[in-house]
C-alpha cells in the first residue's frame, strides 16, 4: 500500500523564480494538507485541500497556492521566492470520515533551497 | 485557538535509560494529542495518538504517553532508550474547531550517548 509520495525530492531555486510541488495522498485518503518545516522548527500549517477546493488556510501570503485535482493529487505553487521559502515542504493526507483524531500520514517532502 | 510547547529543544540520555519528552498544549475545546517523529531527511511518521479514549496510550517501539488534563500535558516516556530512537520528536494538537490542522511544538531532538 503505497504512501504519501512527493515529488521532486530537493529542488534548487533561484530568488524570484516561481516553483510547483506535487503529491499523492495515501490510498483511500481525499484530503491533502501541505505544510512547511523551516530548519530547527516544527511544521507550519499552509493550507488544507479536500474536494478540490481549499478548506482552510494558515498564516502565509498569498504567493503561496495550490490545487487539488480529480484523482485527489495535489501541488503547492510558490511564487516570486523569497530566500526564506528555504524549507522542508510536506504533503499529509487524511480522511476527513476519521475527523481530526484519525490524524495524519505524511510523505517524506520536498526540501526546497533557494539562492 | 490551540498551541503545543515542547520544553527541552534538546534531551540527552544513555542507552538503556528512560526517555522523558515533555509537552504541554493549549486547546479551547477538548483535544486531538498527535507524538510524531522524524528522522533525518525523511518526512514524519506517527508514534501515538490520544483521542478521548484511554489516558494511557501506547505507540510503536515501545513509546507511550499519558494525557493528563488537569496539567494539560502528554508527555512522551519510553522505559530504556535504544540508539535507533535518536530523532527529532515533535508533540502536535488539533481538535474538531480546528478541522484537520495540526498545530506542531517546536521539536525535540533526542540524542542517544552508547
Amino acid at each position: 500500500d503505497a504512501g504519501v509520495t512527493q515529488s521532486p525530492t530537493h529542488l534548487i531555486k533561484t530568488r524570484g523564480q516561481q516553483v510547483t510541488l506535487r503529491c499523492s495522498p495515501k490510498s483511500g485518503h481525499d484530503t491533502v494538507s501541505w505544510y512547511q518545516q523551516a530548519l530547527g522548527q516544527g511544521p507550519q500549517f499552509i493550507f488544507q485541500y479536500y474536494e478540490e477546493e481549499e478548506r482552510q488556510r494558515g498564516n502565509f501570503p498569498d504567493r503561496f497556492s495550490g490545487h487539488q485535482f480529480p484523482n485527489y493529487s495535489s501541488e503547492l505553487n510558490v511564487n516570486a521566492l523569497l530566500l526564506g521559502d528555504s524549507a522542508l515542504y510536506l504533503c499529509a493526507s487524511s480522511h476527513p470520515a476519521g475527523g481530526p483524531g484519525n490524524g495524519y500520514t505524511f510523505g517524506s517532502g520536498t526540501r526546497l533551497t533557494v539562492v | 485557538a490551540q498551541s503545543v510547547t515542547q520544553l527541552g529543544s534538546h534531551v540527552s540520555v544513555s542507552e538503556g535509560a528512560l526517555v522523558l519528552l515533555r509537552c504541554n498544549y493549549s486547546s479551547s475545546v477538548p483535544p486531538y494529542l498527535f507524538w510524531y517523529v522524524q528522522y533525518p531527511n525523511q518526512g514524519l511518521q506517527l508514534l501515538l495518538k490520544y483521542t478521548s479514549a484511554a489516558t494511557l496510550v501506547k505507540g510503536i517501539n515501545g513509546f507511550e504517553a499519558e494525557f493528563k488534563k488537569s496539567e494539560t500535558s502528554f508527555h512522551l516516556t519510553k522505559p530504556s532508550a535504544h540508539m535507533s530512537d535518536a530523532a527529532e520528536y515533535f508533540c502536535a494538537v488539533t481538535n474538531n474547531n480546528a478541522g484537520n490542522m495540526l498545530t506542531f511544538g517546536g521539536g525535540t531532538r533526542l540524542m542517544v550517548k552508547p
